[in-house]
């Protein structure tokens, strides 16, 4: 079965400092990949998407990721961290034979210190 | 912006109550999706929805639960007969087209007492 695993529960980067959250999943053929953010309160938002074509995204506020095939990872980066990307991030694989349901991974709390 | 919306945003029942969750998908949306994530754990799929009846649902989606849409514009979420372990944050989820990225609403904490 698919999984998805993000390593660090828990990260605090510095203020203006970079960034870069794991994600590894484990998926015999390329899936579609996925990184989204849930701030306190809020739902969950899509950061970036990855379906085929050039392995570097880009997403919104200034977030990108990188898909390696042969390490099956999906890290999310930032090269600045804002005190305002404190929120929980989570990695989540869509296996396109299996229908359109996501598998998410346990998430990643951001800690941003100033 | 079109978003997804979930009503009530906190819901407190006692064991053994039904209740309703509620979200209104965007409107040209075709998928609708119910996730939940209960207190410090993954979030997992519970069951997907398209064309008018369920295409695929987990372990967890159990007779308990039933999904509908009522009247094409609300998706709802009923629990017939909760339980303590049925407390969790409820995401609804949808998107235009099979493989495409889903949306999500803001999700409905449900709290069994």
């Amino acid at each position: 079965a698919q999984s998805v695993t993000q390593p660090d529960i828990h990260i605090t980067v510095s203020e203006g400092a970079s960034l870069e959250l794991r994600c590894n999943y484990s998926y015999g053929a390329t899936p579609y990949l996925f990184w989204y953010v849930q701030s306190p309160g809020q739902g969950l938002q899509l950061l970036l998407k990855y379906f085929s074509g050039d392995t570097l995204v880009q997403g919104i506020k200034g977030f990108e990721a990188e898909f390696k095939r042969s390490q099956s990872s999906f890290n999310l980066r930032k090269p600045s961290v804002h005190w305002s990307d404190a929120a929980e991030y989570f990695c989540a694989v869509g296996p396109p034979e299996y229908g359109n349901k996501l598998v998410f991974g346990a998430g990643t709390i951001l800690r941003v210190k100033s | 912006e079109p978003e997804v919306t979930q009503t009530p945003s906190h819901q407190v029942t006692q064991m053994g109550q039904e209740v309703i969750l509620r979200c209104v998908p965007i409107s040209n949306h075709l998928y609708f999706y119910w996730y939940r994530q209960i207190l410090g754990q993954k979030v997992e799929f519970l069951v997907s929805f398209y064309n008018n009846e369920i295409s695929e649902k987990s372990e967890i989606f159990d007779d308990q639960f039933s999904v509908e849409r009522p009247d094409g514009s609300n998706f709802t979420l009923k629990i017939r007969s909760t339980k303590l372990e049925d407390s969790a944050m409820y995401f609804c989820a949808s998107q235009t087209k099979k493989n495409t990225e889903a949306f999500f609403g803001q999700g409905t904490r449900l709290t069994v007492v």
